[in-house]
């Protein structure tokens, strides 16, 4: 069964740092890896999809990489901002499924 | 890409009564996916409905607790059946594309 892991479960950094997030799953086959946002109380936010034949994807101040034989993601998010504080949650698309499987998130703070 | 528009988008319910949810997809789409975030938890998947049959169920859940409609290819609901305060959630519902999942913006639900 995949098991997908999040670390650091919370992290706070004042305005401006480059932070990593790291995200593992346990099992290679997969169809895709998808990091969302979510704000507290809120819905989930699509940020950045990697398909499994990709390396990395990059959509403004994120950047996102897939090292699938590991099993290991990583989300850097550049010159944090405090709008930038909410739950980051890891989640990957199994072969032969169409749901997602997800990790418990990292909660960012970002202190002005 | 798809539009998800879910309602309600929060409710207060007393324990033993029923919940129903609605998802409204912009496109249609073979399967949906119905999620519960329980407090300070990740996303874990309840059942996936497919159109014209009966809805799939994870361990854990059952149809009796969570009865699931199906009526066409752009519309589902999540029923909460006798409710208690164990229920109070974020339910999710969600299509994946053949690449992007996407997700409606929640219903929080808070059981008295």
């Amino acid at each position: 069964k995949q098991e997908v892991t999040q670390i650091p479960a919370a992290l706070s950094v004042p305005e401006g740092e480059n932070l990593v997030l790291n995200c593992s799953f346990t099992d290679s086959a997969i169809y895709n890896l998808q990091w969302f946002r979510q704000d507290p109380g809120k819905g989930l936010t699509s940020l950045l999809l990697i398909q499994s034949s990709q390396r990395e994807q990059t959509s403004g101040r994120l950047n996102a990489s897939l090292d699938k034989s590991s099993g290991r993601s990583t989300l850097y998010i550049a010159a944090s901002q405090p709008g930038d504080s909410a739950t980051y949650l890891c989640a990957v698309r199994p072969l032969n499924n169409n749901d997602m499987r997800f990790g418990a998130g990292t909660r960012l703070t970002v202190k002005p | 890409s798809a539009v998800i528009s879910q309602k309600p988008s929060r409710d207060i319910c007393q324990r033993g009564t029923s919940l129903t949810i609605q998802c409204q997809v912009d496109s249609q789409v073979t399967m949906m996916f119905w999620y519960r975030q329980q407090p300070g938890q990740s996303l874990t998947l309840i059942a996936t409905a497919n159109q014209g049959s009966e809805a799939t169920y994870e361990s854990g859940f059952v149809i009796d607790k969570f009865p699931i409609s199906r009526p066409n290819l752009t519309f589902s609901t999540l029923t909460v059946s006798n409710m208690s305060p164990e229920d109070s959630s974020i339910y999710l519902c969600s299509v994946g594309g053949t690449t992007e999942t996407f997700f409606g913006q929640g219903t929080r639900l808070t059981v008295v």
